[in-house]
């Protein structure tokens, strides 16, 4: 099975900041991830796709990269509504999601 | 607009059983690949299973947890997605989403794909 790792688990940011998230995986997986974004209590939402492909509708200040087994999902000036907890997910062999990545309010 | 709409979801004791349905519209369901997420209270997304359309065979995989247990199947001439869930354990507890599987089939390979649109989800709560 592949694993997925995101780091941080937890990011403190200010509006206007620039946040970088992490993911890795425990085995290549090309460019076959996603990121999601999710509130609480609503579903996920997708940004990303094939690692750096934005979904439409997206702000286009979401940007994703990588292949292989290091990817990164950044957002170039944070706004309000993006204070979300953030996924990524890989569906090279199957499905994995990494753990979250919880972007706070600092 | 798409829109998949879970029900189903309740409370049930250990052992039991429970029927998840995701009614789609705005797409061509017969067309998609779809699957099924879950989500603990307080924890990470976990895929539970998807099924193919029945163009690219209609077979279906599951996650190890829930293998043997749980059933994914489609009604394309309802427009709806099935979970049927039996032997429930407590850890199953949790929000389950369908969501739509970008997934194909093409030159005799299949491949995964990502999950575009999701449902609203619907809580499953397993305790006695």
């Amino acid at each position: 099975d592949i694993q997925m790792t995101q780091s941080p688990s937890t990011l403190s940011a200010s509006v206007g900041d620039r946040v970088t998230i992490a993911c890795r995986a425990s085995q290549s997986i090309g460019n076959w991830l996603a990121w999601y974004q999710q509130k609480p209590g609503k579903a996920p939402k997708l940004l990303i796709y094939k690692a750096s492909s934005l979904e439409s509708g997206v702000p286009s200040r979401f940007s994703g990269s990588g292949s292989g087994t290091e990817f990164t999902l950044t957002i170039s000036s944070l706004q309000p509504d993006d204070f979300a907890t953030y996924h990524c997910q890989q569906y090279n062999s199957f499905y994995t999601f990494g753990q979250g990545t919880k972007l706070e309010i600092k | 607009e798409v829109q998949l709409v879970e029900s189903g979801g309740g409370l049930v004791k250990p052992g039991g059983s429970l029927r998840l349905s995701c009614a789609a519209s705005g797409f061509t369901f017969s067309n998609a690949w779809m699957g099924w997420v879950r989500q603990a209270p307080g924890k990470g997304l976990e895929w539970v299973g998807r099924i193919k359309s029945k163009t690219d065979g209609g077979t279906t995989d599951n996650a190890v947890p829930v293998k043997g247990r749980f059933t994914i199947s489609r009604d394309d001439s309802k427009n709806t997605l099935y979970l049927q869930m039996n032997s429930l354990k407590i850890e199953d507890t949790g929000v389950y989403y369908c969501s739509t599987d970008r997934g194909y089939c093409s030159g005799g390979r299949c491949y995964s794909g990502w999950s575009d649109y999701w449902g609203q989800g619907t809580l499953v709560t397993v305790s006695s």
